[in-house]
């Protein structure tokens, strides 16, 4: 079964912690990206990839840091740095960066405490 | 800067109504423009659209797009309460999508 996995569905921390959301595609696919939501809004890019070992910041990457280490998995780490981190998470992919159809993991809800 | 507009941002209806969503577009290379439903969970996939004039339709859900005029509607008719979601559109000329902010649809029974 392809697609996109992120890990945990839901994620509680303590103020001050850092934490990695996990993303995972067996889609073969070489772009991945990282969206923040807000309640009510649209989605904002934190992070993105168009191949392994290579990444750039999108509009909110400011306390966030990501790694592509593998082309299958582009994990987000959420440092003490994000001054508002409660949010819900979207991991997705692309085939390439010069493909239109994107598919997105379930999400990850973060909760900050 | 590519930019993606939709209007209105919120939008409250009965079940029963006809309503049209908007999304403008200012890219420098136009691609496809892409039609999204999310409920409490990931956006799902709803239209692709590449060419002017071409109406894509699916159920009572359709979308159409006018590159000159740089603009995309959906439309939802005989709206009914399961159709309560945000509806994202965007645009995929560069190396990343281009959304804009999503219209909430509220439908009341």
């Amino acid at each position: 079964d392809g697609g996109i996995t992120q890990s945990p569905k839901y994620l509680f921390r303590k103020e001050g912690q850092n934490v990695t959301l996990s993303c995972e595609q067996n889609l073969n696919h070489d772009a991945m990206y990282w969206y923040r939501q807000d309640p009510g809004q649209g989605l904002r890019l934190i992070y993105y990839s168009q191949i392994v070992n290579d990444f750039q910041k999108g509009d909110i990457a400011e306390g966030y840091s990501v790694s592509r280490e593998k082309k299958e998995s582009f994990p987000l780490t959420v440092t003490s740095a994000q001054k508002n981190p409660t949010a819900f998470y979207l991991c997705a992919s692309r085939r390439s960066f010069t493909s239109n159809e994107q598919f997105f993991g379930p999400g990850t809800r973060l909760t900050v405490l | 800067e590519d930019k993606v507009v939709q209007s209105p941002l919120s939008l409250v209806v009965h079940e029963g109504d006809t309503v049209t969503l908007n999304c403008s577009y200012e890219v420098t290379n136009f691609r496809s423009l892409l039609w999204y439903k999310q409920e409490k969970k990931a956006p799902t996939f709803l239209f692709m659209l590449t060419s002017s004039g071409i109406e894509k339709k699916s159920g009572r859900l359709s979308s159409i797009l006018d590159k000159k005029e740089l603009f995309s509607i959906l439309n939802i008719t005989a709206t009914q309460t399961g159709d309560s979601a945000i509806y994202l559109c965007a645009e995929t000329s560069g190396s990343r999508l281009t959304f804009g902010e999503g219209t909430q649809l509220t439908v009341n029974p």
